[in-house]
């Protein structure tokens, strides 16, 4: 079966740096998505991404973050210059539709540590 | 704004049990989304069950099934024949049908143990 992957598994950062977290959605899924989830707390939404631009956004995605489908395959987040509150696992999550029944695929997570 | 609440932390049951996980939402919408997700260990999140507001039927999956209370915003996972494989962390979320809000919001999530 189809899975959504996500790269790297674990990324330690110094603050201040940036990083770029790496997602391959499923093949013929449109619709593209990143969660975040701090140690202890909710799965929270950030951003969904169809047809090349943002289609929503929370309060938490702000100027410090950005997403990208720099191919037909990939589907990055970027975080610039990371604070020690960025510290989360990041879901990748994509979806064939979204109307009724087209359930979100989700990634593994990327754990990122921001020291 | 929705709000999901997932109460129980932390479950256990013993294998060919049955356990339930309980699930409370927070909508002003009438017509609404829900789901269960299980995550085994350094797994992805995989879909268990889904159910649409406006059925009132509960939905069901082999040994999963729903208590779906619309009035009282509660949404349970019963797990029958507990197995093994079942141990993982099992997230409620709820999607709002709205055009243009295709957001999940998630509960905090509750694990599940199975003890043999």
């Amino acid at each position: 079966e189809p899975e959504v992957t996500q790269t790297p598994s674990h990324q330690v950062t110094q603050m201040g740096q940036e990083v770029i977290l790496r997602c391959v959605p499923i093949s013929n899924h449109l619709y593209f998505y990143w969660y975040r989830q701090i140690l202890g707390q909710k799965v929270e939404f950030l951003v969904s991404f169809y047809n090349n631009e943002i289609s929503e956004k929370s309060e938490i995605f702000d100027d410090q973050f950005s997403v990208e489908r720099p191919d037909g395959s990939n589907f990055t987040l970027k975080i610039r210059s990371t604070k020690l509150e960025d510290s989360a696992m990041y879901f990748c999550a994509s979806s064939l539709s979204h109307g009724q029944g087209y359930e979100q695929y989700f990634g593994p997570g990327t754990r990122l540590t921001v020291t | 704004a929705q709000t999901v609440t997932q109460s129980q932390p932390e479950m256990s049951v013993q294998e060919a049990e049955t356990v339930t996980l309980s699930c409370t939402y927070d909508t002003s919408e009438s017509d609404y989304y829900l789901f269960w997700y299980k995550q085994p260990p350094s797994r992805q999140m995989i879909l268990v069950i889904r159910q649409e507001a406006y059925k009132q039927q509960n939905a069901t999956e082999n040994r999963f099934s729903v208590n779906f209370q619309k009035a009282a915003k509660s949404f349970s996972l019963k797990i029958s024949d507990s197995q093994l494989g079942d141990a993982a962390m099992y997230f409620c979320a709820y999607r709002s049908p709205t055009s243009g809000t295709y957001k999940y919001i998630f509960g905090t999530g509750t694990r599940l143990k199975v003890l043999a």
